[in-house]
């Protein structure tokens, strides 16, 4: 059973820029999350994926989107990136009807200059 | 809107001994779980224990123990017998549950352990 992985694990961006990040869940799991961790902070969500559309979404603009595919993996994709998006991101997958059993990457660290 | 504060920025105990650290939340819902996650350099956020509201019972993993106390929102984490391997960030998180699978969580709580 492979655990959840996310690449790359550090990016170098610049603002204005657009970034995509991955995520594979783990096996056989089928719901995905996406969080923002900024330094000295606790991971904040930004949305999750259920049969590849978006059902739920925290406090984040429209610049911040996502894609689950078939096999259940998924993308973040942010656009026009600010200084402020510079944080390590999270995936975390689990089964429908599991939602308190989240399985966390190893997150994808930003740095917007 | 639901809230976790996590008071303690920093702790430290030493190697063998106890250490507790604390958690307190709002919520208006009576049903929801509650969660200590262990975040070490490796930065993956590891599950450490889990607390269904509804169970009176504390939960315990091993070493690991809380004290849920619903009525006053509080949600501390106890570790005994503490070893070199605990040091890590330890976050506390809320999720309301059912079809939400949204974590609320705390700004963290550093914790050393000297040998």
């Amino acid at each position: 059973e492979t655990g959840v992985t996310q690449s790359p694990t550090h990016l170098i961006k610049t603002r204005g820029q657009q970034v995509t990040l991955r995520c594979s869940s783990q096996s056989g799991h089928n719901t995905v999350s996406w969080y923002q961790q900024a330094l000295g902070q606790g991971p904040q969500f930004i949305f999750q994926y259920y049969r590849e559309e978006e059902n739920g979404r925290g406090n984040f603009p429209p610049r911040f989107s996502g894609l689950q595919f078939p096999n259940y993996s998924s993308e973040l994709n942010v656009n026009a990136l600010e200084l402020d998006d510079s944080a390590l991101y999270l995936c975390a997958s689990s089964l429908t009807g599991e939602g308190e059993k989240l399985f966390f990457g190893s997150g994808t660290q930003l740095s917007v200059l | 809107a639901q809230t976790v504060t996590q008071s303690q920025p920093e702790m430290s105990v030493q190697e063998a001994e106890t250490v507790t650290l604390s958690c307190t939340y709002d919520t208006s819902e009576s049903d929801y779980y509650l969660f200590w996650y262990k975040q070490p350099p490796s930065r993956q956020m590891i599950l450490v224990i889990r607390q269904e509201a509804y169970k009176q019972q504390n939960a315990t993993e091993n070493r690991f123990s809380v004290n849920f106390q619903k009525a006053a929102k509080s949600f501390s984490l106890k570790i005994s017998d503490s070893q070199l391997g605990d040091a890590a960030m330890y976050f506390c998180a809320y999720n309301s549950g059912g079809s939400n699978y949204k974590l609320t969580f705390g700004k963290g709580t550093l914790l050393t352990v000297n040998p």
